[in-house]
């Protein structure tokens, strides 16, 4: 079976740091983007960006530029999500997407995450 | 960037056929895909590319499209497709962008 895994929950307090992730199984890990996808409560889905695990070719949206990081470690199919400096305005979740196609950076996510719900309170 | 437009709600009787759009500049250049999200669930590809439908997705979803429209179509509306759409697109090269959502509600 095909699936993307993700990290669970966390809570963390504002300016603290944070890295999720998101494991592939049932494909070659390497040869597919894998996006981030944000929704806060109650809202609609936020493009966030997308990584090559192959070669890491990495491409944020310019909503979040400078904000996250993605990286990815092919050789344990993983790819991560990470912020610096959290905000209280970061509280979401946050979902790893695979496309439909191999290499082909289409948004057509056939295969999501779990999603990881990510809490910044103090 | 560009930006996908969808009507907050659309409404359909059980058994009827509604058509929920997603406008934007983007789609005169590349397809639209569309996603059902239910309540506490993570979205599901319903229709995406010229017409295609992922393994397991109902026929009665559909998608045609003309110009800067995308319409995906449920043809027979079933209480189970109570949901949230979305649609989303490329966006010049390898960006992605999402509509906004649209809240269907099967009456």
């Amino acid at each position: 079976e095909i699936q993307l895994v993700q990290s669970g929950a966390e809570v963390r307090k504002p300016g603290e740091s944070l890295k999720i992730s998101c494991k592939g199984s049932g494909y070659t890990f390497n040869r597919y983007w894998i996006g981030w996808v944000r929704q806060m409560s109650g809202k609609g889905l936020e493009w966030m960006g997308i990584i090559y695990p192959d070669d890491s070719d990495t491409r944020y949206s310019p909503s979040f530029e400078g904000q996250v990081t993605m990286s990815a470690d092919k050789s344990m199919s993983t790819a991560y999500l990470q912020w610096s400096s959290l905000k209280a305005s970061d509280t979401a979740i946050y979902y790893c997407v695979r496309p439909e196609g191999e290499a082909t950076a289409s948004g057509a996510y056939d295969i999501w995450g779990q999603g990881t719900m990510v809490v910044v309170s103090s | 960037s560009s930006e996908l437009t969808q009507d907050p709600a659309v409404s359909v009787a059980l058994g009827q056929t509604v058509r929920i759009t997603c406008q934007g500049d983007s789609l005169r250049n590349y397809y639209a895909n569309w996603y059902q999200q239910k309540p506490g669930q993570a979205p599901v590809l319903v229709v995406y590319g010229e017409n295609r439908r992922p393994s397991g997705i109902p026929d009665r979803f559909s998608v045609s499209s003309t110009g800067t429209t995308s319409s995906l179509t449920i043809t027979g509306a079933q209480a189970e497709d109570e949901a949230d759409y979305y649609c989303n697109s490329r966006d010049r090269s390898i960006y992605v962008v999402f509509g906004g959502g649209t809240k269907l509600t099967v009456l």
